[in-house]
């Protein structure tokens, strides 16, 4: 069966400082990936997604940047963390040809 | 372009309670629909799905038509526990064309004994 890691689970970082979140993929190849952020009392925010090794789309014009090394990993960085960039990071993976999408257990990201 | 539009709440409801969260939606083509929880301090998880009209998606007591007619995706419930207390999201997928899933809002339901 395929499973969805995401780490760390919170994160506390200062304002400038630089961020990395991982997503790995387990059970599947060649699965479609996203970066969405969920902030407090809003809904999800698509980020990132990627349909292969090294291709990103980006839908939202921000400080963060998505990277996928290998098949199944995904990162969400930043060089210089904003306050505004605080909230609920969640990873997700689909199939090609299947259509719903199954998430990971997110990060909590506060910039203080 | 495609979007949802779901009721957002919060919405309080006492244990027993019949509970329907509406959902409509704009999409170019066919998309495939989905309600997905989010329990406290979680991701999400799929509650069910509709790939085509007047298909009913259902799980855990949870049902959902898919209504081309209407372009709706009700979720009901005849009678909600108190472990039922999530945030709950529509969401749809066109087929065969974006790779991206889009959502509605998210509706936090809370479910008191």
């Amino acid at each position: 069966s395929q499973t969805i890691h995401q780490w760390p689970a919170t994160l506390v970082q200062p304002v400038g400082s630089p961020l990395s979140l991982e997503c790995t993929v387990e059970g599947t190849s060649n699965p479609n990936l996203y970066w969405y952020r969920q902030a407090a009392g809003r809904g999800l925010q698509l980020l990132f997604y990627s349909v292969g090794i090294g291709q990103i789309s980006s839908e939202v014009p921000q400080n963060l940047s998505a990277s996928r090394p290998q098949d199944r990993q995904f990162i969400l960085s930043s060089k210089k963390l904003l306050l505004s960039d605080s909230g609920f990071y969640l990873c997700a993976w689909s199939h090609r040809v299947r259509t719903e999408a199954f998430f990971g257990q997110g990060t909590r990201l506060t910039v203080v | 372009g495609n979007s949802v539009t779901q009721m957002e709440g919060p919405v309080t409801l006492s244990e027993e309670a019949f509970l329907t969260i509406n959902c409509t939606y704009t999409a170019t083509g066919y998309p495939s629909l989905f309600w997905y929880v989010q329990y406290p301090g979680e991701g999400l998880q799929l509650l069910l799905k509709a790939t085509k009209a007047d298909d009913k998606g259902s799980n855990k007591g949870f049902e959902a038509t898919y209504r081309k007619e209407t372009t709706s995706f009700h979720l009901e419930k005849g009678s909600v526990q108190v472990s039922d207390s999530a945030v709950y999201f529509c969401a749809l997928r066109t087929q065969g064309g974006s790779e991206k899933l889009v959502f509605g809002k998210g509706m936090k339901l809370t479910v008191n004994p």
